[in-house]
């Protein structure tokens, strides 16, 4: 039974480039949070989503980033045009449900030069 | 707002020691409460979680944390650190759910932890 999948693992954009992540939930988990963790800092919550729903997107920036779940396949997250602040590890959490916690993905560590 | 404070961002101890990490948070509701562990380049894995009932709650790996209302703390322990004890430790916080609402967690920015010899 695996585990919640973050791909790729690192990543390495050069500025304008875009990035796209990539997190295929638990089996049988239909709901995706997406946190970032820049260095010393705690993660921050960026999105909430469910299949083919956004819930929650509170903590996104509100340009150059976008979320997906769609039906089928794994949720996206995209960053447009990345800049250096956008260096960070992003992580990936996937859930069942509510009130049954969730489980983290390794993370994709992004790197703009 | 919802905010978590981690007192110590760094803090060391010998093996067989007395791990204390210390976390306070401010929450306008009940809050759930939980201790993550963060290994070098690895995702989070939950240690604890307080939802509601008894406010000692025990982990996994011999952690352990207290739910205090009155000093709006949940700080985590461990009776004897072991080497592999070693890493980052984060405490979040999130709001009680309704109905179709979001899980979002607030994080501390967590504290490393080192184990001497």
């Amino acid at each position: 039974n695996a585990g919640v999948m973050q791909n790729p693992r690192h990543l390495v954009r050069r500025r304008g480039q875009e990035a796209r992540l990539r997190c295929s939930p638990m089996k049988g988990h239909s709901h995706v949070y997406w946190y970032r963790q820049l260095p010393e800092e705690g993660l921050k919550f960026m999105v909430y989503l469910q299949k083919e729903n956004i819930i929650d997107e509170s903590g996104m920036p509100k340009e150059r980033f976008s979320a997906e779940f769609p039906k089928e396949g794994p949720s996206i997250l995209r960053i447009q045009q990345v800049v250096r602040g956008d260096s960070a590890a992003y992580f990936c959490a996937s859930s069942p449900g509510q009130s049954y916690g969730y489980t983290f993905g390794s993370g994709t560590r992004l790197t703009v030069v | 707002a919802q905010s978590v404070t981690q007192l110590g961002s760094h803090v060391s101890v010998s093996e067989g020691a007395l791990v204390l990490l210390r976390c306070n948070y401010s929450s306008s509701v009940p809050p759930y409460l939980f201790w993550y562990v963060q290994y070098p380049n690895q995702g989070l894995q939950l240690l604890l979680k307080y939802t509601t009932g008894a406010t000692l709650v025990k982990g996994i790996n011999g952690f352990e944390a207290e739910f205090k209302k009155s000093e709006t703390s949940f700080h985590l322990t461990k009776p004897s650190a072991h080497m592999s004890d070693a890493a980052e430790y984060f405490c979040a916080v999130s709001d009680r759910v309704t109905q179709g609402g979001s899980e979002k967690l607030v994080f501390g920015k967590g504290t490393k932890l080192t184990v001497n010899p």
